[in-house]
């Protein structure tokens, strides 16, 4: 079985455009999150998606949304790129609201 | 809000040493997973606990959970080369669900 797959693996983007971050859950998985991970500190939690539904989002600004489709992959768009939204945006699968998270390799968005 | 924290930030180990990272929680968990990430990749699921005092042991890494589920320890015994990377602790609120990740602690090890 495929684990989760993100894409694209790297990103450079402009201060003022948007970006839309893909993620695929590992077969089975319902539920998906999306983490921000700056250089040298944890991840932070942005937002979960279980079964289509919003189940919790982060102190993130309104610049930053997602969704989750039928089939359980999800987007996670962030619009006018702040230089310090630069950072690795990681996804995580887990099969239900409290169970362990499987993380993809993360997308590196480089904001100039 | 719920903040985890973890200390300590960084944990230089000789080679064949143990060593133990700790983490805490200022609202009560759900569960706390342990994750570890290797410079340059993403977090790797190691551990879930879920029961108030339990303990788990996956070979030379033993996990507790204190009995007020606000706490948990990592212990490494005999460290090897192959233990280098970052240990994140994440409390699971039982009410919102969502996972908080403390600031991780990094290990270096001398051989």
């Amino acid at each position: 079985d495929a684990g989760v797959t993100q894409s694209p693996t790297h990103l450079i983007k402009t201060r003022g455009q948007h970006v839309t971050l893909r993620c695929s859950p590992i077969s089975g998985h319902k539920s998906v999150s999306w983490y921000q991970q700056v250089l040298g500190q944890g991840p932070q939690f942005i937002f979960q998606y279980y079964e289509k539904e919003e189940r919790g989002r982060g102190n993130f600004p309104d610049r930053f949304s997602a969704r989750q489709f039928p089939n359980y992959s999800s987007e996670l768009n962030v619009n006018a790129l702040l230089l310090g939204d630069s950072a690795l945006y990681l996804c995580a699968s887990s099969l239900d609201l409290n169970t362990e998270a499987f993380f993809g390799q993360g997308t590196r968005l480089t904001v100039v | 809000g719920q903040q985890v924290m973890q200390i300590p930030q960084y944990q230089h180990v000789q080679e064949g040493e143990d060593f133990t990272t700790y983490c805490n929680s200022s609202t009560t968990l759900s569960n706390i997973q342990w994750y570890k990430q290797r410079p340059g990749g993403h977090p790797v699921f190691l551990i879930q606990l879920v029961k108030s005092g339990e303990v788990k042991k996956q070979k030379r890494l033993t996990f507790q959970f204190g009995e007020a589920k606000k706490n948990s320890s990592l212990h490494i015994t005999a460290t090897q080369t192959t233990d280098v990377g970052t240990y994140f602790c994440a409390g699971l609120r039982s009410n919102d669900y969502k996972l908080s990740f403390g600031a991780g602690t990094t290990v270096t090890v001398r051989a």
